[in-house]
């Protein structure tokens, strides 16, 4: 069974601080991977996406992978209130039917 | 413009109904995905239309009936729910089709079901 894990949290960081989160996934044929960010009440928010080994920067978002290890992360620079969210990354499945698999989620929360 | 729009937001429907559920892009998207969402879980996959057919059906009971009447509509049809079915529903839709990279998945502001 194709897993994706993400640690639950709650993940508490102080207003300014990085907040690094993590995700590892068993598809070894997984291509691409994405965070979504996901308010109380809202729909999941694509803010992220990587397909190549290394680091992919966008504004304060950086998302690293590690297909080798079978990692991805996204960290968070000069965390803000507004990003407390639960951010959840899913995974590009192989095969002939494509999907995107989810982990359960990490709760974020920046203090101010 | 990255949207997907449902209808509607807010639906309560008793056991006996029948009601549906709608959803639209624009982006020129050819694979729209229902997702069920319960509180505090990430979302599980449903259906996937690729090309306005069925590819993928997730064990989901017959209770639940996809549409994919042209490749800008997705309607999921509702009948005899159960209030265990009461959760957040939502759409996606992405570029890609199955055997080619990049799934980038947009979702829609979803339907928050309610089943009395």
């Amino acid at each position: 069974q194709k897993e994706v894990e993400q640690n639950s949290g709650p993940l508490s960081v102080p207003e300014g601080a990085i907040a690094s989160l993590n995700c590892t996934y068993s598809d070894r044929g997984s291509q691409s991977f994405f965070w979504y960010r996901q308010y109380s009440g809202k729909s999941p928010e694509l803010i992220m996406f990587i397909y190549s080994n290394g680091d992919k920067e966008d504004g304060r978002f950086t998302a690293q992978l590690n297909k080798a290890s079978q990692y991805v992360s996204l960290l968070i620079r000069d965390s803000q209130p507004s990003d407390s969210a639960t951010y959840l990354c899913a995974v590009d499945s192989s095969g002939s039917a494509r999907q995107l698999t989810f982990g359960s989620g990490t709760q974020l929360t920046v203090l101010p | 413009d990255t949207e997907v729009t449902q209808t509607p937001k807010h639906l309560v429907m008793g056991m006996t109904n029948k009601k549906s559920l709608k959803c639209e892009q624009h982006m020129g998207h050819r694979a729209m995905y229902w997702y069920k969402q319960k509180a505090k879980k990430p979302p599980e996959l449903m259906f996937v239309y690729s090309y306005e057919k069925l590819s993928i059906n997730e064990s989901v009971p017959s209770r639940f009936s996809p549409e994919c009447p042209n490749s800008s509509l997705l309607n999921l049809h509702l009948h005899a729910l159960q209030p265990e079915d009461s959760a957040l529903y939502l759409c996606a839709s992405s570029q890609a089709e199955p055997g080619q990279t990049a799934l980038e998945a947009f979702f829609g502001q979803g339907t928050r079901l309610t089943v009395v």
